[in-house]
């Protein structure tokens, strides 16, 4: 199948600051990439959907100006968690879609954020 | 996309086979059903997926009931490394929108 990477795998930042979780599909070219959220003992939550080159659909109750997302490329989406705070400490878990030959929808290994 | 119910919690000894059981009788005719897991702390792994017929691969095996209403994902023989949360998706292949997770089994092997 195909392969998603996300970097980094964990981050620990203090309260306040930004950071930047990338998400990469290393041998297809994505049309659309997924960001999930998950918290502890709690399935996953589609957060919002990129399409490359056009804004990201955030999902009902997602802030869109915390939660910035870029999809520039077909092969990389950021998501950047501005202004952090502690209740943002979650799991953060990409996925991508797009020229493969289902079509289908292959995950990356989540990135886990703990905010001080 | 249709809706699931897994039991939410199940045990299995190790070696032996794991029989996870998924209901989607509301499953449309163009729906197929995946099957991911997800090993704590890692994101979901896809295992297996079918539309009416039986599938085996080197995971697992799918059985679909006739009707289509349910199916049960079959772990021939489980291992330690087996345990995770798996999910049971229906959805149209390769379709827009996203898998949505629900709840999930939460398969325990046990020694």
């Amino acid at each position: 199948g195909a392969v998603v990477s996300q970097h980094p795998s964990r981050v620990i930042c203090k309260s306040g600051t930004s950071v930047k979780i990338e998400c990469r599909s290393l041998d297809f070219q994505a049309t659309t990439m997924f960001w999930y959220r998950q918290f502890p003992k709690q399935s996953l939550m589609l957060m919002a959907t990129s399409n490359e080159g056009s804004k990201a659909t955030y999902e009902q109750g997602v802030e869109k100006d915390k939660f910035l997302i870029n999809h520039a490329s077909l092969t990389l989406s950021t998501l950047t968690v501005t202004s952090a705070h502690p209740e943002d400490s979650s799991f953060y878990i990409c996925s991508a879609k797009g020229q493969t030959r289902y079509n289908e929808q292959f995950f990356g290994p989540g990135t886990r954020l703990t905010v001080l | 996309d249709a809706k699931t119910t897994q039991p939410p919690s199940m045990d299995c000894a190790e070696g032996r086979a794991a029989n996870l059981p998924c209901n989607h009788s509301t499953i449309s005719g163009n729906e197929y059903v995946y099957w991911y897991r997800q090993i704590h702390s890692q994101g979901p792994q896809y295992i297996i997926h079918g539309l009416k017929n039986n599938e085996t691969n080197e995971m697992a095996s799918l059985i679909i009931t006739e009707d289509r209403k349910s199916s049960t994902l079959i772990l021939p023989h489980a291992t330690l490394r087996d345990t995770a949360v798996y999910y049971c998706i229906v959805r149209v292949r390769g379709g827009a929108n996203n898998l949505f997770f629900g709840t999930g089994t939460r398969l325990t092997v046990i020694p």
